[in-house]
């Protein structure tokens, strides 16, 4: 699985829009991007993926680069209860296990 | 629709003992995997269970082992407890060995003394 880079933390302020970066220069054709996040004391929580083209469900945004060496998660309009740290992954769609990094820690502040 | 669920809670072992932790999938998943989560780090992955056989192993000793039961739940055993086990210890389901859409439980927190 090709590795990634995030921040190890952001701040955003809320009600305004929290864009996390992750950098994966060396992935596969065949690598997906997932995002997971973990609130405090809670297990993960799934996101969303993307292999080539933005995608958008109910809780957020992914933007992917035309070469895809890195994303964007995109958390619209940011609330108190988005606090946590985010996880991008890679990963190819055969493979059966989620290898998280050290993720970007994301405040949202009042 | 329950969740993921997980007993117990918390654990206190003392070194050398063996614990024996649980998992119930979300309703409709067949598919039970374990991680490890030290303090302060990202999770790390033990085993997946499929069709009630263990399908990929991470990088865990033998001392980690699993179980997956016709009705899909799983357990997780650790015998000859290190204190290095210490961890949050995570049970994620899904439906086919997906990676996308895997519900995690709040895990079970495994103190070893």
């Amino acid at each position: 699985d090709a590795k990634t880079t995030q921040p190890p933390s952001m701040d955003c302020a809320e009600g305004r829009a929290a864009n996390l970066p992750c950098n994966h220069s060396t992935i596969s054709g065949n690598e997906y991007v997932y995002w997971y996040r973990q609130i405090h004391s809670q297990g993960p929580q799934y996101i969303i993926h993307g292999l080539k083209n933005n995608e958008t469900n109910e809780m957020a945004s992914l933007i992917i680069t035309e070469d895809r060496k890195s994303s964007t998660l995109i958390l619209p309009h940011a609330t108190l209860r988005d606090t946590a740290v985010y996880y991008c992954i890679v990963s190819s769609g055969s493979a059966r296990q989620l290898t998280f990094g050290s993720g970007t820690q994301l405040t949202v502040l009042p | 629709d329950a969740g993921v669920t997980q007993s117990p809670t918390h654990l206190i072992k003392t070194r050398g003992q063996q614990v024996t932790l649980r998992c119930s999938p979300k309703s409709g998943h067949d598919t039970v995997s374990w991680y490890q989560q030290a303090l302060g780090q990202g999770p790390q992955f033990i085993f997946q269970y499929y069709e009630e056989e263990e399908r990929q192993r991470g990088n865990f000793p033998d001392r980690f082992s699993g179980h997956q039961f016709p009705n899909y739940s799983s357990e997780l055993n650790v015998n000859a407890l290190l204190l290095g086990d210490s961890a949050l210890y995570l049970c994620a389901s899904s439906y086919g060995q997906t990676l996308y859409e895997q519900y995690f439980g709040p895990g079970t927190r495994l103190t070893v003394t």
